[in-house]
């Protein structure tokens, strides 16, 4: 099955500052990979996905690169905010027949200083 | 359009009891997935159901758990005689067809087990 492993656990950043998550998958067949950003006590919020049609992915401050190749993937957060706080987590699904279930990542916890 | 979503929000139940968690999709939205977080980790996949129909359960323990998703009402993930090592947040994702991979997280539930 489908393994993805998600580095830092932890991340301090200085509010302005940009932010790197990476993630790497184990199974080649994976075609789609989103991020999800979860606050405390909320579930998570679904913030931008890449499918492995394209190597990268811009929605304002925040985008997503892909590397079919190396089977990683990458999300960026320029200009951070306060608000950016909070955990993040990346995913992965293969094409099952229409089950697409996700596969997350442990998780970084992103911390922006004032 | 209201989002996913789950109740209870907290359930506090003893060892032994039972615990009945339901999730209310997106509308429009016929497939849904059940997810369990422990705490500090990341999200594991439980059981993926469409209306009146189990498509992979092989999240999901064998024993004391169960889920549905009838023709009228919400899905339900059914935990009975629960046990410490069950106590965690319980989020289900909905998506709107087997050709659609995005999927919306509720709030979820958060299951202590005295």
């Amino acid at each position: 099955g489908e393994n993805v492993e998600q580095h830092p656990s932890t991340l301090s950043v200085q509010e302005g500052d940009s932010a790197v998550i990476k993630c790497t998958y184990s199974d080649s067949a994976s075609n789609y990979f989103p991020w999800y950003k979860q606050e405390l006590g909320k579930g998570p919020q679904l913030i931008i996905d890449i499918r492995s049609n394209v190597g990268e992915k811009k929605d304002q401050r925040i985008a997503v690169t892909l590397n079919k190749t190396a089977k990683h993937f990458s999300l960026h957060i320029t200009e951070t905010q306060p608000e950016d706080s909070a955990v993040y987590f990346c995913a992965a699904s293969a094409p099952n027949f229409g089950n697409e279930k996700l596969t997350f990542g442990t998780g970084t916890r992103l911390t922006i200083i004032p | 359009n209201a989002g996913v979503m789950q109740n209870p929000r907290h359930l506090v139940r003893r060892r032994g009891q039972e615990a009945r968690l339901r999730c209310s999709p997106m509308k429009g939205h016929s497939h849904v997935y059940w997810y369990r977080q422990l705490p500090e980790e990341g999200l594991k996949f439980m059981v993926y159901l469409q209306k009146e129909n189990i498509i992979d359960e092989s999240g999901m323990p064998k024993e004391r758990f169960s889920a549905e998703f009838p023709k009228e009402g919400p899905s339900i993930l059914r935990i009975q005689q629960v046990v410490r090592g069950d106590s965690a947040a319980y989020f289900c994702a909905s998506s709107p067809s087997r050709e659609a991979d995005t999927q919306y997280f509720g709030p979820g539930t958060r299951l202590t087990v005295l």
